[in-house]
């Protein structure tokens, strides 16, 4: 059973659109997270969320935004995608409010813009 | 904010021989260090970490230690085996929030048969 899975594993669209990334979680965990790696393989921290709390990465477009319709589940939505928003996200999660908790990351979303 | 820095960027052992990847971090109240390892394709999978209360965990091949005072860290591969091959990621929980993590640039780490 995959702990933390996430669809779509490839996406390939044109400059300009919307387009949403899914990630969903059976570990239980309440925390969960939004990663992006560069093409340099840079892991950085986009956003993290629990049910009392979102953490927003100062460095991150609003164009982003993360929607969590429940515990289980935390989707990525991106408006008006650039080329520079090329790059593989990751999702996680984590137990409890996350600190010093291990995260376990799905097999990314590989997002190329046209 | 916290940052993390990571050396070697490549390293290149013999099947056998020992690799040792090393990391430094900046924000002192910093209090969870975890290593993962990330395969061609796939999600970075968790391999060991250390919480600051603690100077050295072993598993295995695997080993990490941690020396609070320098803010240094390092992961320990004994006996390699060329499955072994692979990206290595240091990380260091970014204090006050919910464990976001902050990254080092990784490893690629290369064991030849």
């Amino acid at each position: 059973d995959t702990a933390v899975s996430q669809t779509p594993k490839y996406l390939v669209t044109q400059m300009g659109n919307d387009k949403s990334i899914k990630c969903e979680q059976n570990l239980g965990h309440d925390t969960m997270y939004w990663y992006k790696q560069d093409s340099k393989k840079f892991l950085k921290i986009m956003f993290s969320y629990n049910n009392k709390e979102l953490i927003i990465n100062e460095t991150v477009p609003n164009r982003f935004s993360p929607k969590s319709p429940d515990k289980a589940h935390l989707n990525l939505h991106i408006n008006s995608l650039e080329l520079g928003d090329s790059a593989v996200y990751f999702c996680a999660s984590s137990q409890g409010t996350g600190q010093d908790q291990p995260q376990h990351f799905g097999d990314g979303t590989r997002l190329s813009i046209l | 904010g916290e940052n993390v820095e990571q050396h070697p960027s490549t390293l290149s052992v013999q099947e056998g021989d020992s690799a040792v990847i090393k990391c430094t971090y900046s924000d002192s109240a910093s209090n969870y260090f975890p290593w993962y390892k990330q395969e061609l394709g796939k999600g970075p999978q968790l391999i060991i970490d250390i919480r600051s209360n603690v100077g050295e965990k072993k598993d295995q091949r695997i080993a990490v230690t941690l020396n609070k005072t320098a803010k240094h860290f390092s992961l320990h591969i004994t006996e390699t085996q060329p499955e072994d091959s692979a990206v290595y990621f240091c990380a260091a929980s970014q204090w006050g929030s919910q464990g976001n993590l902050i990254f080092g640039k990784g490893t690629k780490l290369s064991v030849k048969p």
